[in-house]
């Protein structure tokens, strides 16, 4: 059973702070992973890629992948209100297609 | 350009009728997916198509699931003989490369059962 856990909060910070949200996964062989986020009542929407170890930025965001870990995280810097919604982590393991999904984690901006 | 559509959006069924969920992905994009998901979950893998072959299916929770691309665009699932814990949200989703896309996600069926 491939497993992708994610903190589950719920996460509240307040408008402009630094959130960080936290992804492990359990199927070492894993090769991408992503960040989708759902507002309530939403589908959701792809936000980040990250493919190999390290870092990746765009925007207020950054991916970042330890595979020696079997860790991905997000972070969500000069949070808004509008960043208020589940992030959810995904990761595509040795199975051509499908994606693994955890949980979700609830954020909360706060003005 | 226009996005991954499904349709209905929402769709009350009686216990033990058949429905039909339909799905139209982001032409071009060869990869099709379902999903569905429960109320506080993230999503859960039901099938895969590559253009009109499904090549996953192993999500399908029961044999009253199918789903067929007959043409390698349009997709429909179908729920026979429904029962009350079919109630989820299903999603569709596709992409253009299926080894490194991320997944583009349609709007959703909101399938209830009574």
């Amino acid at each position: 059973q491939k497993e992708v856990e994610q903190n589950s909060g719920p996460l509240s910070v307040p408008e402009g702070a630094i959130a960080s949200l936290n992804c492990t996964y359990s199927d070492r062989v894993s090769q991408s992973f992503f960040w989708y986020r759902q507002y309530s009542g939403k589908s959701p929407e792809l936000i980040m890629s990250i493919y190999s170890n390290g870092d990746k930025e765009d925007g207020r965001f950054t991916a970042q992948l330890n595979k020696a870990s079997q860790y991905v995280s997000l972070l969500i810097r000069d949070s808004q209100p509008s960043d208020s919604a589940t992030y959810l982590c995904a990761v595509r393991g040795s199975t051509l297609g499908r994606l693994y999904f955890g949980r979700g984690t609830q954020l909360t901006v706060w003005p | 350009g226009a996005g991954v559509s499904q349709s209905p959006r929402y769709k009350v069924a009686k216990r033990g009728q058949d429905v039909a969920l339909r799905c139209d992905p982001i032409s071009g994009h060869v990869s099709l997916f379902w999903y569905q998901q429960a109320l506080g979950q993230g999503p859960e893998f039901l099938t895969y198509f590559q253009n009109e072959a499904q090549l996953d299916k192993s999500g399908l929770p029961s044999d009253r699931f199918f789903a067929e691309r007959p043409e390698g665009s349009v997709s429909t699932l179908k729920i026979q003989r429904t029962q009350q814990e079919d109630s989820a949200v299903y999603l569709c989703a596709s992409s253009l490369a299926p080894a490194l896309d991320g997944q583009y996600f349609g709007p959703g069926t909101r399938l209830t059962v009574t």
